[in-house]
């Protein structure tokens, strides 16, 4: 059980263009969801907590206008990197959280050209 | 404030060999602890964990760790490691209080050597 799918596994896309990723709770149901990033070599960095129903809670340096959050239902967030430049190049990973404990996406490898 | 020590970076280990993954925390309040692994482009697995009960804990693949109150330490050890388990291991703890805001030790990078 706690089965989160992270899709899609890898993205490229044109700079200026808007990318949206999807994380799933496939067998629980998560008021909860985060997202991080990680760069090479490096532990992931919370990015933001998505709150089922509510306004996602960003971390401090995060830009709320680049970085779109809708947690619509108990098992869907999702995450739009919107006019995606360069910079915005990363590993994305999503996690649910389920009695205490985070369960991760398999993460989501974002290359803007 | 909590905080996590992933001592080594990096541990180069022979297949077949035992080997041993330090993690040590800094917390003020209880806490529940976690390893995860991280393959190559992949996300990550949650290895074992310990919430409250018996200190030693048994995970997947072969993995245990054992909470020591008193050093503050949560190191993880498998007996006799495979090819297969090269990867990035996070030690990671959250506050009983707070289960949501997980803190991550900076990873080790596994190697294993035939």
């Amino acid at each position: 059980g706690a089965v989160v799918s992270q899709h899609p596994s890898r993205v490229i896309c044109k700079s200026g263009t808007s990318v949206k990723i999807e994380c799933r709770s496939l067998d629980f149901q998560a008021t909860t969801m985060f997202w991080y990033r990680q760069f090479p070599k490096q532990s992931l960095m919370l990015m933001a907590t998505s709150n089922e129903g509510s306004k996602a809670t960003y971390e401090q340096g995060v830009e709320k206008d680049k970085f779109l959050i809708n947690h619509a239902s108990l098992t869907l967030s999702t995450l739009t990197v919107t006019s995606a430049h360069p910079e915005d190049s990363s590993f994305y990973i999503c996690s649910a959280m389920r009695e205490n404990i985070q369960y991760f996406g398999a993460g989501t490898r974002l290359s803007v050209l | 404030a909590q905080s996590v020590t992933q001592l080594d970076s990096q541990v180069p280990v022979f297949e077949e060999a035992p080997v041993e993954l330090r993690c040590n925390y800094s917390s003020s309040v209880s806490v529940y602890l976690f390893w995860y692994v991280q393959y190559p482009n992949q996300g990550l697995q949650l290895l074992l964990k310990y919430l409250s009960g018996s200190t030693l804990v048994k995970g997947i693949n072969g993995f245990e760790a054992e909470f020591n109150k008193s050093q503050t330490s949560f190191h993880l050890r498998k007996p006799s490691v495979h090819i297969s388990d090269t990867a990035e291991y996070f030690c990671a703890v959250t506050m009983y209080s707070s289960a949501s805001k997980i803190i991550f030790g900076s990873g080790t990078r596994l190697s294993i050597r035939p």
